[in-house]
């Protein structure tokens, strides 16, 4: 059974700071990861999606990294910003019913203060 | 182009009565999720859509729970007779073509039972 855990659960923050958020996955025969961003009463917005043969994979000031081998994913956020604050989430698709399954981790909520 | 897009935004309910949450997923996307988001649970998978057809009901918790999509587009999720343990907010999302590519959600509906 797949379960994804992320570190840490909360993180505060002055801006400017460059901020590493952690996921890790038990099961390493994953088919992709995806990062998302949750604001506060909204819904999900896809931020990477990340292949199991990539190494990583950038946006502007986003760049998750995938080590399937030892089941962890990184996402690095550069020069943090007030309008990064939100919760972030990360996600593989199951196996069982053709990888359309998402098993998300409980997230990780960021506060980034001016 | 439009994102996907649900209604009602809040919708609450007494406890024993029925209530619909609507679906509209992007334009052209074949496949179709329901997720559920609640305090204690996270973000949990309910079922997946291929066209009209649901070969992925796993996640439903009970009976009182049902999913169809028509003209494979919009989805309507039922909860009959509500009970307080329902209230959250129930994602929908669209991909594609489904098996495991990049999930696109929607605002959400969020539920509370009286």
């Amino acid at each position: 059974k797949q379960e994804v855990t992320q570190i840490p659960a909360a993180l505060s923050v002055p801006e400017g700071e460059n901020l590493v958020l952690n996921c890790s996955f038990t099961d390493s025969a994953i088919y992709n990861l995806q990062w998302f961003r949750q604001d506060p009463g909204k819904g999900l917005t896809s931020l990477l999606l990340i292949q199991s043969s990539q190494r990583e994979q950038t946006s502007g000031r986003l760049n998750a990294s995938l080590d399937k081998s030892s089941g962890r994913s990184t996402l690095y956020i550069a020069a943090s910003q007030p309008g990064d604050s939100a919760t972030y989430l990360c996600a593989v698709p199951y196996l069982s019913g053709g990888y359309n399954k998402l098993i998300f981790g409980a997230g990780t909520r960021l506060a980034v203060h001016p | 182009g439009a994102g996907v897009s649900q209604s009602p935004s809040n919708k609450v309910t007494e406890k024993g009565k029925d209530v619909e949450l609507r679906c509209d997923p992007i334009s052209g996307h074949t496949a179709l999720y329901w997720y559920r988001q609640s305090l204690g649970q996270g973000l949990e998978f309910l079922i997946y859509f291929q066209g009209n057809s649901a070969p992925d009901k796993s996640g439903l918790p009970s009976d009182r729970f049902s999913a169809e999509r028509t003209g494979g587009s919009v989805s309507t999720l039922t909860i009959q007779r509500t009970q307080q343990e329902d209230s959250a907010v129930y994602l929908c999302a669209s991909s594609l073509y489904g098996q495991g590519d990049e999930q696109f959600f929607g605002p959400g509906t969020r539920l509370t039972v009286l």
